[in-house]
């Protein structure tokens, strides 16, 4: 079956740089993605979402790039800070399914001090 | 707003058991889907509940039941029950209105079947 996966399953980054996490998907009938933050013991919050007929999305500290030529996602955190540390995951999703959300295995990313 | 609340946080069941979660959607959301996830995996989709009716179901057994009631909430309903059912149990509540829209979790059900 078609899946979202990611990457790399950890990344480090120091407190203040920028951290950029990755996504690849493989459904090309997929059009709308959401990245996702999950903290040790809670649920995935919403970061920030992107449809398939934009190729950029910035929200606070955070920009999503979406590249459908090559089915790629990422997630660009600006001056990442401590309070960033968790499981990011991306899902997609596609307008004929009925928003069932199909997510990657996660990236921990984690902030040093 | 209360966002999407779910019940209980912990449970630990024997094997063969059956067991019920609940969700209550963010408000003014019609759609509740669940989710179960692993340790160290991502959520996978369970099915998705709308107008009381199962509208999509993902890859997984009869086992796993549902139910939608009038006020949008819901149950997810699991019989007897594997040690492998042991997860996170994840709700997320949605709109219908404009196509697609964000998706807002719970914080989970953490199920622990012995």
């Amino acid at each position: 079956g078609e899946s979202v996966g990611l990457h790399l399953p950890t990344l480090s980054v120091q407190e203040g740089d920028n951290s950029i996490i990755n996504c690849a998907y493989s459904n090309s009938a997929s059009d709308y993605f959401i990245w996702y933050k999950q903290e040790s013991g809670k649920g995935p919050q919403f970061i920030i979402d992107i449809r398939s007929n934009m190729d950029k999305r910035q929200g606070q500290r955070v920009t999503v790039l979406l590249n459908k030529t090559v089915k790629h996602l990422s997630l660009q955190i600006a001056a990442t800070q401590p309070g960033d540390s968790a499981v990011y995951f991306c899902a997609e999703n596609f307008s004929g399914s009925a928003r069932q959300l199909t997510f990657g295995s996660g990236t921990q990313l984690t902030v040093l001090p | 707003d209360a966002g999407v609340t779910q019940s209980p946080t912990h449970l630990i069941k024997t094997r063969g058991q059956q067991v019920t979660l609940r969700c209550s959607p963010k408000s003014g959301h019609d759609t509740v889907s669940w989710y179960q996830q692993a340790l160290g995996q991502g959520p996978q989709f369970i099915f998705q509940y709308y107008e009381e009716e199962e509208r999509q179901r993902g890859n997984f057994p009869d086992r796993f039941s549902g139910h939608q009631f009038p006020n949008y909430s819901s149950e997810l309903n699991v019989n007897a029950l594997l040690l492998g059912d042991s997860a996170l149990y994840l709700c997320a509540s949605s709109g219908l209105t404009g196509g697609n829209t964000e998706a807002f979790f719970g914080q989970g059900t953490r199920l622990t079947v012995v």
